[in-house]
């Protein structure tokens, strides 16, 4: 199956240091990547959707201006925290639409944050 | 009202059991719906789409029922690396979003 890589799986920074969250897309091209948080015991929810090439559609609720995120390529979607508070540490996921879209999402092995 | 509903569980239950999970969703408009199997501090796999006439996979059997808004996921002859939470989802086809529930435990004893 389609195989997406999330980088780093962990991460510890200070409050007030922003952090970046890389997707990828190894061996297929994706116009559309999906980021979620999930908390401890809760579901995963949608922050935001990146589509290559133009503004990512947030949800309600998710700051656009805290949660960065760039696609700048159908490989690749950046999402940056900046600005980290405690309340910002959580499990941080992506995943991709493959070619053919199915309703199938590839997710990628997800980014532990703690903002200490 | 959450968009879809899942019993948190834990559901616990011996190798060998049959264990039935139930998810709900209120959007009627939905379009699509699946079953995802996360393991702890894990992604989410794809353990298997859900047909309007119902299907099965080895040990996994999926059924939905539109009328009443519910989805189910039966696991016959469970083993203990069916421990995991079990995820419902709904494609709502007006947005293209896949909504997660909260997703249902099971542990699975020797």
């Amino acid at each position: 199956g389609a195989v997406v890589s999330q980088h780093p799986s962990w991460v510890i920074c200070k409050s007030g240091t922003s952090v970046k969250i890389e997707c990828r897309s190894l061996d297929f091209q994706a116009t559309t990547m999906f980021w979620y948080r999930q908390f401890p015991k809760q579901s995963l929810m949608l922050m935001a959707t990146s589509n290559e090439g133009s503004k990512a559609t947030y949800e309600q609720g998710v700051e656009k201006d805290k949660f960065l995120i760039n696609h700048a390529s159908l490989t690749l979607s950046t999402l940056t925290v900046t600005s980290a508070h405690p309340e910002d540490s959580s499990f941080y996921i992506c995943s991709a639409e493959g070619v053919g879209y199915t309703g199938e999402l590839f997710f990628g092995e997800g980014s532990r944050l703690t903002v200490l | 009202r959450k968009e879809v509903e899942q019993d948190p569980g834990p559901f616990n239950v011996p190798e060998g059991a049959t264990v039935a999970f139930n998810c709900t969703y209120s959007n009627s408009a939905s379009q699509s719906f699946f079953w995802y199997r996360q393991d702890c501090r894990k992604e989410p796999k794809l353990l298997m789409s859900v047909y309007s006439s119902g299907n099965e996979d080895g040990r996994f059997t999926a059924q939905l029922n539109r009328a009443s808004q519910y989805i189910s996921l039966l696991i016959r002859d469970s083993k203990l690396s069916d421990s995991a939470t079990y995820l419902c989802v709904v494609n709502m086809w007006n947005t293209g979003k896949l909504i997660f529930g909260q997703g249902t435990t099971l542990q699975v004893k020797p």
